[in-house]
């Protein structure tokens, strides 16, 4: 089956841990995406990645980094620099990452800090 | 700064009836509208997709207009039934949003048996 693989499904992380969480993609995607959800709003871009080894910053990167070394893995670290990242992470991926593209998502990742 | 717009912010359905959920967006000049469905504690999953040049897309029970003129998009569901009790999602793409879809926060959909 081909999809997009989010782990792990729950996350804890103590204060000051940097903490990473896993995309993989089979879909022969050349984009991809990262997102957070919090709860009341609505979905906000953290990093994306047109082609491997390429990255930019979305509207909410301080805190996070990312690496795009296989095209179908884009995992993406949440450091100790992010003050509130108890939220939903979702990861996506497009065929392209043209304006025309559809975007398809992940199941998610809740990440809880202790 | 493009913003989304969903209302209502819940709805509450008896089965079988047919409803209209409301999305409108600030800036017009965008490229393409997605409508997703969110079931708790789960990932988005795409139902259509409306490029910019077109008015409707179709997918079974469910039908998405687009009129980026005035701003709005609807998606009207046909015969609803308990398996369509999800949050739906709305999201634009337009101009210099570096690939980025802007969210609007949802409509949480309860449908009755």
């Amino acid at each position: 089956d081909g999809g997009i693989t989010q782990s792990p499904k729950y996350l804890f992380r103590k204060e000051g841990q940097n903490v990473t969480l896993s995309c993989e993609q089979n879909l022969n995607h050349d984009a991809m995406y990262w997102y957070r959800q919090d709860p009341g709003q609505g979905l906000r871009l953290i990093y994306y990645s047109q082609i491997v080894n390429d990255f930019q910053k979305g509207d909410i990167a301080e805190g996070y980094s990312v690496s795009r070394e296989k095209k179908e893995s884009f995992p993406l670290t949440v450091t100790s620099a992010q003050k509130n990242p108890t939220a939903f992470y979702l990861c996506a991926s497009s065929i392209k990452g043209g304006l025309y593209n559809e975007q398809f998502f992940g199941p998610g990742t809740r990440l809880t800090v202790l | 700064k493009q913003e989304v717009t969903q209302i209502p912010a819940a709805l509450s359905v008896p089965e079988g009836e047919n409803l209209v959920l409301n999305c409108s967006f600030t800036d017009s000049a965008i490229y393409n509208l997605q409508w997703f469905r969110q079931d708790p504690g789960k990932g988005l999953t795409s139902l259509l997709l409306i490029q910019s040049s077109q008015r409707e897309q179709t997918s079974g029970r469910l039908n998405a207009s687009l009129d980026k003129s005035s701003g709005r998009s609807t998606l009207y569901i046909a015969a609803s039934q308990p398996g369509d009790s999800a949050t739906y999602l709305c999201a634009v793409r337009s101009g210099g949003s570096n690939y980025k879809l802007t969210f609007g926060k949802g409509t949480l959909l309860t449908v009755n048996p």
